[in-house]
């Protein structure tokens, strides 16, 4: 069965504080690990594709890694305005299954 | 603005009361998707398109529900008879559906349905 689970449910930091936001995934078809930003009543953001193991990509204060099993979301000396909650999401076959995120919250 | 446009935003109706959500996608873009969405979860995949035809649906997408998208251009969803569990977020997505990035998809603001 597909699965996307993700941890924690819910994250809040200090301004500044560094912390990673984890994705976990069954293995079987993967096309691709990718990371979205989703603010109250809009849609996902896109972030980041990954594809295979070793990869990473960087954007602004996010850093996102991706080993065979697991990917994980960096953010380095977050803001305020960071705070969203973060989903993850596989590629399979042509459709994506969604975690059900961490919602992040910084505190200034 | 370039991204991909959903209307209309909000829709508030009646059970047993049909309705309709187009998405307009990203212009170049060949596939397009919907996704449902409940509070607290992530979306769920419904359908997609590539051009004008339904390559997919999923086991969610029920009888009273029909998608199209004449042309390969825009989409339309429509809900027939609807239910109160059909509450949700409507999210339209769009991807190249060729080259690495195939498969990156740019979601719509959403159609907020409520059925009272």
């Amino acid at each position: 069965e597909d699965q996307v689970t993700q941890s924690p449910e819910a994250l809040r930091l200090q301004e500044g504080e560094s912390s990673s936001l984890n994705c976990s995934y069954t293995v079987s078809g993967l096309r691709g690990l990718f990371w979205y930003r989703q603010d109250p009543g809009k849609g996902p953001e896109f972030l980041f594709t990954l594809y295979s193991a070793g990869e990473e990509k960087e954007k602004e204060r996010l850093k996102a890694t991706l080993t065979k099993k697991e990917s994980f979301l960096h953010i380095t000396a977050p803001k305020p305005e960071d705070s969203a909650t973060y989903l993850c999401a596989r590629g399979i076959r042509e459709k994506l299954t969604f975690g059900t995120g961490t919602r992040l919250t910084i505190i200034p | 603005d370039t991204g991909v446009s959903q209307n209309p935003r909000h829709k508030i109706t009646k059970r047993g009361q049909n309705v309709t959500f187009r998405c307009d996608p990203i212009s170049e873009h060949n596939r397009l998707y919907w996704y449902r969405q409940t509070l607290g979860q992530g979306p769920e995949f419904l359908t997609y398109f590539q051009n004008e035809a339904q390559l997919e649906k999923s086991r969610l997408l029920s009888d009273r529900f029909s998608a199209e998208r004449p042309k390969g251009s825009f989409s339309t969803l429509e809900i027939q008879r609807t239910e109160q569990g059909d509450s949700a977020m409507y999210l339209c997505a769009s991807s190249p559906g060729s080259g690495r990035s195939y498969n990156e998809q740019f979601f719509g603001p959403g159609t907020r349905l409520t059925v009272l």
